[in-house]
């Protein structure tokens, strides 16, 4: 069975400043895709990075990267130059063959003027 | 265009009603499905569709009843639901071919209360 574990409930980070949610995932598989989801109040879950298992160099999307540890099985999400439209439930998810997601329980991150 | 639509957006139902929630894409996707979330938890899987045939079904109660006509559209039938059930319902769809994984496009939600 696959887990994914978020161990962050709620996190804060001052407007500019730079956050690191974290995100660990248990599974035997060897090909998989790992997501990090954004879900701000009241609106749509949007996808905000992937990160294919099999490429060791870490995805960047604009001020939003990541940290891929396969042998540790750890994925953490770095938000760079924090902006108040980043305040949203983030969900880490991991995705093997079969069309089925394994969501996190959830960070929800605040952003502070 | 990349866009999961739902309507109706807010749904108020009794639990002797019957009621419908609609879901469309037009990204070609081939792989469609259903998701309950109550507040400040993640989404649970309820219903895959892949090519328009049931292929995952996470041991629903009988009262959820989806169906999808077209490989754009995919619905959820309701019939005496509970007040529990009253929860954002989530559709998405991604691309499905063999072997290969992608990622999914959520829309909007339909929040439903059941009184």
């Amino acid at each position: 069975a696959q887990t994914v574990t978020q161990s962050q409930p709620e996190m804060s980070v001052q407007e500019a400043e730079t956050v690191t949610l974290s995100c660990t995932y248990d599974t035997s598989e060897n090909n998989y895709y790992l997501f990090w989801y954004k879900q701000p109040p009241s609106r749509q879950m949007i996808l905000v990075i992937r990160q294919e298992a099999y490429k060791q160099q870490n995805a960047t999307e604009n001020r939003f990267s990541v940290n891929f540890q396969k042998a540790a099985k750890s994925f953490s999400l770095k938000i760079s130059d924090s902006q108040l439209g980043d305040t949203a439930m983030y969900f880490c998810a991991f995705m093997k063959q079969g069309n089925k997601f394994y969501f996190g329980s959830g960070t929800k991150l605040n952003v502070k003027p | 265009d990349t866009e999961v639509t739902q309507t109706p957006k807010h749904l108020v139902m009794g639990m002797t009603n019957k009621k419908s929630l609609k879901c469309e894409q037009h990204m070609g996707h081939r792989a469609m499905y259903w998701y309950k979330q109550k507040a400040k938890k993640p989404p649970e899987l309820m219903f895959v569709y892949s090519y328009e045939k049931l292929s995952i079904n996470e041991s629903v109660p009988s009262r959820f009843s989806p169906e999808c006509p077209n490989s754009s559209l995919l619905n959820l039938h309701l019939h005496a639901l509970q007040p529990e059930d009253s929860a954002l319902y989530l559709c998405a769809s991604s691309q499905d071919r063999d072997g290969l994984i992608y990622e999914q496009y959520f829309g909007p939600g339909t929040r439903l209360t059941v009184t």
